[in-house]
C-alpha cells in the first residue's frame, strides 16, 4: 500500500517560475525523503526532512514538514528545464530505512 | 560497485514462464529492498533485506514472488509463471546499514514485459 498522496498528480510551468509539490501521509512517520525520477527508471533521493524539523533547505529546494497535518510540500524555486521530472515523497516510520512512498508529481518545465 | 546494477534491463517473456531479475547492490551497503512500478504509478514496496535478519516480505503480492540475497551482497528476485499483470519495471535499492532515516540508492530498474 501507498503510504503518501502527491498533489498536483501533473504540474507544467515555464522556465524560471517556481514549483509547488505536496505530499499528504496516512501515519505517524520518524522521517520523509523527497526522491526524483527521470524517464521512469532510477529514483535519486534529493532531501530528508526529519519529523522534529519544520523546514530544510538544499540549493534550490525548500521542504515543510507539518506534522499535525501529516503532509509536506517541495518548493523548487527558478526552475529549469532539466527539472522536468517525476517526484515522491517518501515515509519511514522509524524502525528501520524501508520507505513507503507516494503516488508522486510528474513536473514539466518548458522553455 | 560504483552504484546499485540490476540486469537484466529489460525482459520480455511469455505468460507461465518463469523470470528471475537480479541486483547487485552498492558494496558494503547491508540493506537491499525490491519494489515495483506499473506504469505512471507510484513504487509499490516488495521485500527488504537487512544484513543477516530475516526478510521482510510483506509486500509480495502472491507466493509466485521470492527473492533472496546470497553473501549479503547480490539480490534474485524470482516470479514464477509470470501474469500480464505482473508486467511492471522491478526498481532495486541499497542502503548503507537500513537504520531510520537513510537515503536509498537505486538501480535503473528491469523493465519486464509479460505477453
Amino acid at each position: 500500500s501507498q503510504q503518501g498522496e502527491e498533489d498536483p498528480q501533473a504540474l507544467s510551468i515555464q522556465e524560471g517560475e517556481n514549483a509547488t509539490m505536496n505530499c499528504s501521509y496516512k501515519t505517524s512517520i520518524n522521517n520523509l525523503q523527497w526522491y526524483r525520477q527521470n524517464s521512469g527508471r532510477g529514483l535519486v533521493h534529493l532531501i530528508l526532512i526529519r519529523s522534529n524539523e519544520r523546514e530544510k533547505h538544499s540549493g534550490r529546494l525548500r521542504v515543510t514538514l507539518d506534522t499535525s497535518k501529516k503532509s509536506s510540500s517541495l518548493l523548487i524555486t527558478a526552475s529549469r528545464a532539466a527539472d522536468t521530472a517525476s517526484y515522491f515523497c517518501a515515509t519511514d516510520t522509524g524502525t528501520a530505512s524501508k520507505l513507503t512512498f507516494g503516488t508522486g508529481t510528474r513536473l514539466q518545465v518548458t522553455l | 560497485g560504483a552504484g546499485v546494477s540490476q540486469s537484466p534491463s529489460n525482459k520480455v517473456t511469455e505468460k507461465g514462464k518463469d523470470v528471475e531479475l537480479r541486483c547487485d547492490p552498492i558494496s558494503g551497503h547491508t540493506a537491499l529492498y525490491w519494489y515495483r512500478q506499473s506504469l505512471g504509478q507510484g513504487l509499490e514496496f516488495l521485500i527488504y533485506f537487512q544484513g543477516n535478519s530475516a526478510p521482510d516480505k510483506s509486500g509480495l503480492p502472491s507466493d509466485r514472488f521470492s527473492a533472496e540475497r546470497t553473501g549479503g551482497s547480490v539480490s534474485t528476485l524470482t516470479i514464477q509463471r509470470t501474469q500480464q499483470e505482473d508486467s511492471a519495471v522491478y526498481l532495486c535499492a541499497s542502503s548503507l546499514g537500513g537504520a531510520s532515516g537513510e537515503k536509498l540508492f537505486f538501480g535503473s530498474g528491469t523493465q519486464l514485459s509479460v505477453l
